[in-house]
């Protein structure tokens, strides 16, 4: 079966750095994405990940390993308005996204 | 920038009520998707459209049919409301599969009574 797994919750402080992971087991792959979703809205894209590396976008990187079946999400000099959900996504060989459960972010003063 | 608007932020209906909930996007994307959002869970594709008058069965498209007449809109139909179907709606479309990004509705938090 298809699978994606994150951690549920992650609790930071304001002005640090934190890393959700996200392993993933598909059936087949072309490409990764992550998606924030703020309480009571819909998710925005944040970033997208084909090839093997880090892609560096402001304070926001993703990195993905497709051998390992990994990927993580780095937030950089957090922000209150960072608090949010962070969904992350496969996209299958039918080029259907599959989706994780989503990491719940607190970001704590 | 690509809109993708939905007809209702919040619904409340009761048991074995016709449901209809609206989709519209307009960048003349020709994918359009249904998902529903629950707690703990990833988000579940109910059905899904390539195109006009296309349409496919996602994950879990027991109770739920669409319908794609026109290539802006795409309408999911709960043709008797059950409470097990209380739940966040999102709509979501895409350019073509060449694109894989989606873009997503405000969503429609249905309740069922």
């Amino acid at each position: 079966g298809q699978n994606i797994d994150q951690p549920t919750e992650m609790t930071a402080t304001e002005g640090a750095i934190v890393q959700i992971n996200c392993t993933y087991q598909t059936s087949g792959f072309n490409g990764l994405f992550w998606y924030q979703q703020h309480a009571g809205e819909a998710p925005t894209f944040l970033s997208y990940n084909v090839l093997d590396g880090l892609e560096e976008k402001g304070r926001f990187s993703s990195f993905l390993s497709r051998s390992k079946g990994y990927s993580y999400l780095l937030l950089k000099e957090l922000q209150m308005k960072d608090s949010a959900s962070y969904l992350c996504a496969v996209v299958d060989s039918n080029y259907q996204l599959i989706w994780g459960a989503g990491t719940k972010l607190i970001i704590k003063p | 920038d690509v809109k993708v608007t939905q007809s209702s932020r919040y619904l409340v209906k009761r048991t074995g009520e016709k449901v209809f909930l609206e989709c519209v996007q307009d960048m003349d994307h020709e994918n359009m998707f249904w998902y529903r959002q629950d707690p703990g869970l990833g988000l579940r594709l109910i059905y899904f459209s390539y195109d006009v008058k296309m349409k496919e069965k996602g994950d879990i498209p027991e109770g739920y049919s669409v319908s794609r007449e026109k290539k802006e809109r795409f309408s999911l139909i709960l043709e008797s409301a059950s409470t097990n179907q209380t739940s966040m709606y999102l709509c979501a479309s895409r350019a073509g599969t060449e694109s894989n990004e989606q873009f997503f509705g405000p969503g429609t938090r249905l309740t069922v009574l």
